[in-house]
C-alpha cells in the first residue's frame, strides 16, 4: 500500500514548456485534489475531483488542466509554464464522506 | 466563504518549553477543523481533527487542540516540545470536499 504517489519529485521547466505532474493513489479513494504551496500563503486548491470523469476548479485553477479517467490517477497539466507557477505541488486523496485527506510527498517545480 | 487565519508566521521555542499555535476561522456553520504538520521536504501529516463533541481534542505526537466557538479559534498546544517538533504547522477547515488552509506557522526549536 503506497498511499499517494507523486512524480516527479523535482522538475525544472523553461517558460512556455508543457508538462504533466502525475498523482496516483492505491487506496480506492473517490476524492482527489491538487494544491500548490507558496511561502506565506499556505496550500491553495487548484483543481479537485469527486470521482472518475468528474473534475472542478478550486481557488487558483488558471494555467492548469486536469482529467480523471480512472479512480487511481489524477494528473495535473501545465500547458504553457510561467515563472508564477514555480511552487511545490501536492496531491491529496480521501474517501467519499471522509474529511481526512492523505497527501503525497510533493513535486517541487521551478519555471525559469 | 470560509477562511483560516494563523496570526503567527514564525515561533521560536526552547526544547522542553510549552508551545501554543493560534488558529482562527471564519465559517458560518459548525466547522470541521484540522491541524497538519509538515517537516522539511515532506508532505503533510494529520495531527488531529475536530468535528463535534468534546472541544479538547487529542492528537498524535503529544499535541492537543481546543475548539472555542465563541472565539472562532482552534489553537494547537503541546506541553513540552522536542527538537523533532521543528516544522511548519497548518490549520485547515473542511467544507464541500475541499480543505482551506491557513498560511502556516513555522516552529523553530532551540536547544
Amino acid at each position: 500500500n503506497a498511499g499517494v504517489t507523486q512524480t516527479p519529485k523535482f522538475q525544472v521547466l523553461k517558460t512556455g514548456q508543457s508538462m504533466t505532474l502525475q498523482c496516483a493513489q492505491d487506496m480506492n479513494h473517490e476524492y482527489m485534489s491538487w494544491y500548490r504551496q507558496d511561502p506565506g500563503m499556505g496550500l491553495r486548491l487548484i483543481h479537485y475531483s469527486v470521482g472518475a470523469g468528474i473534475t472542478d476548479q478550486g481557488e487558483v485553477p488558471n494555467g492548469y488542466n486536469v482529467s480523471r479517467s480512472t479512480t487511481e490517477d489524477f494528473p495535473l497539466r501545465l500547458l504553457s509554464a510561467a515563472p508564477s507557477q514555480t511552487s511545490v505541488y501536492f496531491c491529496a486523496s480521501s474517501y467519499s464522506g471522509s474529511t481526512e485527506a492523505f497527501f503525497g510527498q510533493g513535486t517541487r517545480l521551478t519555471v525559469v | 466563504a470560509q477562511s483560516v487565519t494563523q496570526p503567527d508566521i514564525h515561533i521560536t521555542v526552547s526544547e522542553g518549553a510549552s508551545l501554543e499555535l493560534r488558529c482562527n476561522y471564519s465559517y458560518g456553520a459548525t466547522p470541521y477543523l484540522f491541524w497538519y504538520v509538515q517537516s522539511p521536504g515532506q508532505g503533510l501529516q494529520l495531527l488531529l481533527k475536530y468535528f463535534s463533541g468534546d472541544t479538547l481534542v487529542q492528537g498524535i505526537k503529544g499535541f492537543e487542540a481546543e475548539f472555542k466557538r465563541s472565539q472562532s479559534s482552534f489553537n494547537l498546544r503541546k506541553p513540552s516540545v522536542h527538537w523533532s517538533d521543528a516544522a511548519e504547522y497548518f490549520c485547515a477547515v473542511y467544507n464541500d470536499y475541499k480543505l482551506s488552509f491557513g498560511a502556516g506557522t513555522t516552529v523553530t526549536v532551540r536547544a
